[in-house]
């Protein structure tokens, strides 16, 4: 099946500080991944959309200042934290559709951030 | 709104049961709908999909079951192991204007499986 990478899996950071995620797929190309969020015990929150080659879609109430999303190539697409603050930990997941159209997303293992 | 909830939060089962596992959707225009697996500190593991034009779909060990007309989606887990410990959430899909997909999830349930 299709494969989705993140990484870093863990991170911790300091107040003030940025963090990068990336979110690769392995063997597929993807012009479109999701980046969701994901607080202890609850569901997942679609936080935005990235589009390669264009500007993220971002959900309401979601900061595009504070979470910056870039999809520069086919199998990539980064999430940047920054101005970290504490109520920012959490746990960030990607996903991504293998073809136009298709209807499985394939999600990354996910990325554990906390800041200090 | 629109929302995707499920009924209970945690479910314990003996090994070698049957597992229920329910979920409650608002939303009618939605393509269909998808259960994931997510085990502890990984992302979601995509398990069974069912067409909003389907009432039924079997998989390994598993059955999704769609009712429209209350809008209520299960999943049926056959022989529950121990190894389906984990946190079962529904999800449905629907196609974006412009192309795409997008996922709304429900709050999830704890699948305990009790030796």
């Amino acid at each position: 099946g299709a494969v989705v990478s993140q990484h870093p899996s863990r991170v911790i950071c300091k107040s003030g500080t940025s963090v990068k995620i990336e979110c690769r797929s392995l063997d597929f190309q993807a012009t479109t991944m999701f980046w969701y969020r994901q607080f202890p015990k609850k569901s997942l929150m679609l936080m935005a959309t990235s589009n390669e080659g264009s500007k993220a879609t971002y959900e309401q109430g979601v900061e595009k200042d504070k979470f910056l999303i870039n999809h520069a190539s086919l199998t990539l697409s980064t999430l940047t934290v920054t101005s970290a603050h504490p109520e920012d930990s959490s746990f960030y997941i990607c996903s991504a559709f293998p073809w136009k159209g298709g209807n499985e997303q394939f999600f990354g293992p996910g990325t554990r951030l906390t800041v200090l | 709104g629109e929302s995707v909830g499920l009924h209970l939060p945690t479910l314990s089962v003996q090994e070698g049961d049957n597992s229920i596992i329910n979920c409650a959707y608002s939303n009618s225009a939605s393509d269909y709908f998808i259960w994931y697996k997510q085990e502890s500190g990984k992302g979601p593991q995509f398990i069974i999909d069912i067409r909003s034009n389907m009432d039924k779909r079997q998989g390994q060990r598993v059955t999704v079951l769609l009712n429209k007309t209350v809008k209520h989606l299960s999943l049926q887990i056959a022989a529950t192991q121990p190894g389906d410990s984990a946190v079962y959430f529904c999800a449905e899909n629907k196609s974006m204007a412009g192309g795409g997909n997008k996922l709304t999830f429900g709050t999830g349930t704890q699948l305990k499986v009790e030796l």
